[in-house]
């Protein structure tokens, strides 16, 4: 069955302090890795999409990155409003998308 | 604003009842997505639907069910309802070509059963 792990749970972060938050992925036929990011009581809003390993995207302060096993969201020098739940979640050959159940990163100021 | 609506926002209901949830795609996406998130659980699929046709099925209950309409907007219906239904429910939607897109989620509906 296709699983999706996130770690850590929950990231604590000084304003400037950069860290990674991972996504480590098992699916037939990844068709694509997907980063949202999800504020409280709103819905995920889409930030990236990884194809194939070796992949990278940017924005902003985020990168997101891909190998065969993981995906990593990189966040340099993070800002009070990067705090928010960062959601994973894997397409495979059956179209449909399944999440990790995210980190949540509260960045202090 | 991602283009999806989702109706109503907010809901109380009691133990047994029934519900109807119901989300408008943007425009142009065939396919909507239902999700129920949980405070100790993360975004849970239910069942995906491509231009009225039932594409995917996840863990959804046999009290719950979904359909999707000609005009592509899609309903939730869960019934015989539960303490531990009371959640969000989050649609979704995209083109749902052969090529794997991003999903736009609506605001959700709040389920709570008392």
């Amino acid at each position: 069955e296709d699983q999706v792990t996130q770690s850590p749970e929950a990231l604590r972060l000084q304003e400037g302090e950069s860290s990674s938050l991972n996504c480590s992925y098992t699916v037939s036929g990844l068709r694509g890795l997907f980063w949202y990011r999800q504020d409280p009581g709103k819905g995920p809003e889409f930030l990236f999409t990884l194809y194939s390993a070796g992949e990278e995207k940017e924005k902003e302060r985020l990168k997101a990155t891909l190998t065969k096993k993981e995906s990593f969201l990189h966040i340099t020098a993070p800002k009070p409003e990067d705090s928010a739940t960062y959601l994973c979640a894997v397409q495979a050959g059956n179209n449909d998308m399944r999440f990790g159940a995210g980190t949540r990163l509260t960045v202090k100021p | 604003d991602s283009g999806v609506t989702q109706t109503p926002k907010h809901l109380i209901t009691a133990t047994g009842q029934r519900v109807t949830l119901r989300c408008s795609p943007r425009s142009g996406d065939l396919s909507v997505y239902w999700y129920q998130q949980s405070l100790d659980q993360g975004l849970q699929f239910l069942i995906q639907y491509y231009n009225g046709e039932e594409r995917a099925k996840g863990n959804i209950l046999e009290r719950f069910s979904a359909q999707q309409f000609p005009d592509l907007h899609s309903e939730l219906n869960l019934s015989s309802l539960e303490l531990g239904d009371s959640a969000l429910y989050f649609c979704a939607s995209s083109d749902g070509g052969l090529s794997p897109g991003e999903l736009f989620f609506g605001e959700g509906s709040r389920l709570t059963v008392l």
